[in-house]
C-alpha cells in the first residue's frame, strides 16, 4: 500500500464547475500538507500549504485537512480552462528533514 | 517563477554513462532537495542537502549522489545510468530542515537510451 493515495483521473468538468480533489494517507506522522499544480512537462507549482488539521482559503482555492480521517482535499471554485493541469498532493513530517511524499497526481480537464 | 533554476533542461545519455544536473536555489534558501518523477507518477524524494551536508535520503542506490556548494547551489550526479533512470529530475529549495514551504524548479528531462 502506498503512503499517499490519489485518484489519477482524468477528471473532466465544464467551465465554472466546483472541483474536488482528494488524497488519503496512512502515515500519522505527517503534519505538513501541500497541493501543487503541474502543467505538462513543467515543474510543480505550489498552490496551498497547510499545517495540521483545518481549512485554508486562497482566492478560488480551498484546502482542507482532516488528520483524524487521514484525508485531505482541494476545492477549486469557478473552474477555468487554465486550471487544466495535474494536481499533486504532497505531505511531510516525522523524519527531521523535508521529505515530501507525493500522490500520483490527478489530471484535471476543464472544458470551455 | 520560483527562483529555482535548473540546467540542462533536456539531455540524452547512453546506458552506463554518467550525468550531472545542476540547480540554483531561491535567494535566501539554504536547503536543496532532489526528486525523480517518472512519467505518470508523482515525484520521488532522492535526497536533501542542508549546509553542504546530505541530511536525508530516499530509497535510491549510492550511484545517485550530490553536492551542495557554499552559495547553496547543488548538483545531482548519477553514475552507471540505467534505462529506468529516464525521468524528470526536479530540484526544490526551502529554508531550514523541515516544515517550510518548498519550491520546485522546472526540472531536467533525462532520457537514457
Amino acid at each position: 500500500q502506498k503512503e499517499v493515495e490519489q485518484d489519477p483521473g482524468p477528471l473532466s468538468v465544464p467551465e465554472g464547475a466546483i472541483v474536488s480533489l482528494n488524497c488519503t494517507y496512512s502515515n500519522s506522522a505527517f503534519q505538513y500538507f501541500m497541493w501543487y499544480r503541474q502543467y505538462s512537462r513543467k515543474g510543480p507549482e505550489l498552490l496551498m500549504y497547510t499545517y495540521s488539521s483545518g481549512n485554508k482559503e486562497d482566492g478560488r482555492f480551498t484546502a482542507q485537512v482532516d488528520k483524524s480521517s487521514k484525508y485531505i482535499s482541494l476545492f477549486i471554485r469557478d473552474s477555468q480552462p487554465s486550471d487544466s493541469a495535474t494536481y499533486l498532493c504532497a505531505m511531510s513530517g516525522g523524519t527531521g528533514f523535508q521529505k515530501l511524499v507525493f500522490g500520483t497526481g490527478t489530471r484535471l480537464l476543464v472544458s470551455p | 517563477e520560483t527562483g529555482v533554476t535548473q540546467s540542462p533542461t533536456h539531455l540524452i545519455k547512453t546506458r552506463g554513462q554518467q550525468v550531472t544536473l545542476r540547480c540554483s536555489s531561491q535567494s535566501g534558501h539554504n536547503t536543496v532537495s532532489w526528486y525523480q518523477q517518472a512519467l505518470g507518477q508523482g515525484p520521488q524524494f532522492i535526497f536533501q542537502y542542508y549546509r553542504e551536508e546530505e541530511n536525508g535520503r530516499g530509497n535510491f542506490p549510492p550511484r545517485f549522489s550530490g553536492l551542495q556548494f557554499p552559495n547553496y547551489s547543488s548538483e545531482l550526479n548519477v553514475n552507471a545510468l540505467e534505462l529506468d533512470d529516464s525521468a524528470l529530475y526536479l530540484c526544490a529549495s526551502s529554508f531550514g530542515v523541515s516544515g517550510n514551504t518548498i519550491y520546485f524548479g522546472e526540472g531536467s528531462w533525462l532520457t537514457v537510451v
